[in-house]
């Protein structure tokens, strides 16, 4: 069965990076679409942007300046690297597997930006 | 970008009764709409793609229909495990969108 597995920091200072890994098991990152997908209170859902198992990526106009997605299919995961976090950047962020509608689902790391 | 709406934003009903859910989306997405269903603590859990189609193992109580821009998710008969939030999303037109959900609850 597919999994996924989010880490990385909870709290990051203003203007910092996040930079955030997903583990895969049960799929491989040769196949299919590797996506993100953030909550908070204020925005509710927000897709980031997805990576493609060739290397395309495709980013939500409102975080492409800021925001790298990459693949690392030899460990069977894959990366977010977001600069210049602030506290607008406050979420759950989530790992899913597909795209446009992802169907398996992280359980998600809490990231809170704050000094 | 396309926006969504949900209404309402909460439903109060007891267990056994019917349910419909509205997505309302501002533009025409013809069918490449998404519902999922999030319980407290959970990451959503995608229930319904392309507007009607159930993922597998969802229960057949859930059914989704519509297309444009309005679409609806039925609950023929609520059970206790169905007490969640319900958020559609739209997947015709990059940024890809979410509604703001529907919260159902027990009346």
């Amino acid at each position: 069965q597919v999994q996924l597995q989010e880490s990385g920091p909870g709290l990051v200072k203003p203007s910092a990076t996040l930079s955030l890994t997903c583990a895969v098991s049960g799929a491989s990152t040769t196949d299919s679409y590797w996506s993100w997908i953030r909550q908070s209170p204020g925005k509710g859902l927000e897709y980031i942007g997805y990576i493609y198992y060739n290397g395309m990526t495709k980013y939500n106009p409102s975080l492409q300046s800021r925001l790298t997605i990459s693949l690392d299919t030899p460990s069977n995961q894959y990366s977010l690297k977001l600069i210049s976090m602030t506290a607008a950047d406050t979420a759950v962020y989530y790992c899913a597997k597909g795209s446009p509608a992802p169907d398996h689902w992280g359980q998600g790391i809490q990231v809170t930006v704050s000094s | 970008e396309i926006e969504m709406s949900q209404s309402p934003v909460i439903l109060s009903e007891s267990p056994g009764q019917r349910v419909t859910l509205s997505c309302r989306a501002s533009q025409n997405i013809s069918s490449n709409l998404a519902w999922y269903q999030q319980k407290p603590g959970q990451a959503p859990r995608r229930l319904i793609y392309g507007a009607s189609t159930r993922d597998t193992g969802i229960p057949a109580r859930f059914s989704g229909g519509g297309s444009g821009t309005e679409f609806t998710l039925t609950i023929s008969s609520l059970q206790s495990e169905d007490f969640a939030v319900y958020y559609c999303q739209q997947y015709d037109n990059w940024p890809l969108t979410f509604g703001p959900g529907t919260k159902v609850d027990v009346k």
